[in-house]
């Protein structure tokens, strides 16, 4: 147990939904990572988070968004959800940064229909 | 922007085979980490590598990071079923940006 927690485990949605993705960072880590894994592929990086500051921006699409709230724990934001989205999608902590190690939740598994 | 390249993408080697998954960069790197993800899981972290020509043994698991700090290789002794996986490297591509490799997926026939 990496001590990272994501809920929901899975997702069944539609095209043009909205989900949100929750994601619980270890105890003491402040620093939040959004990855995004699709069939076969690596993993691509979305967006970090800071105690409660965004950081880091990868190829997020626009209507795709997240935060960090105080209590650290964050949510990845989806909208108007194509079948291309459908992926797994990984949350990961660290104690602050990207020069330490990563410890990753079990996914968010979503399946757009 | 930073390109990690891994190769090979695959290999299937009979246990009690050697492995080597190597790990490429455009640019010269301030560290690398290696993660490895089994199966149906969540990626987990193996080391961090941060001097030039460094080594690192993790039992059955060597790490080395080249002495231009562009590139790096994981090599696995005598192979088990229980390495079965995918290798990620992993760097950093900008502040506090930890990009991925693509990957090698390693399959262990016994």
């Amino acid at each position: 147990d990496s001590g990272v927690t994501q809920t929901p485990k899975h997702l069944i949605t539609a095209t043009g939904q909205r989900v949100t993705l929750r994601c619980s960072p270890r105890s003491g880590d402040l620093s939040v990572y959004w990855y995004q894994q699709s069939l076969d592929q690596g993993l691509q990086f979305l967006i970090q988070y800071y105690n409660g500051e965004e950081r880091a921006k990868g190829n997020i699409l626009e209507r795709f968004s997240a935060q960090q709230f105080p209590d650290l724990h964050s949510e990845l934001n989806l909208s108007s959800l194509e079948l291309g989205d459908s992926a797994l999608y990984f949350c990961a902590s660290s104690v602050s940064g990207a020069n330490e190690k990563l410890f990753f939740g079990s996914g968010t598994q979503l399946s757009v229909l | 922007g930073q390109q990690v390249m891994q190769i090979p993408q695959y290999q299937h080697v009979q246990e009690g085979e050697d492995f080597t998954t190597y790990c490429n960069s455009s640019t010269t790197l301030s560290n690398i980490q290696w993660y490895k993800q089994r199966p149906g899981g969540h990626p987990v972290f193996l080391i961090q590598l941060v001097k030039s020509g460094e080594v690192k043994k993790q039992k059955r698991l060597t790490f080395q990071f080249g002495e231009a700090k562009k590139n790096s290789s994981l090599h696995i002794t005598a192979t088990q079923t229980t390495d079965v996986g995918t290798y990620f490297c992993a760097v950093e591509a900008g502040f506090q940006k930890l990009v991925f490799g693509t990957g090698t997926r390693l399959l262990v026939s016994p």
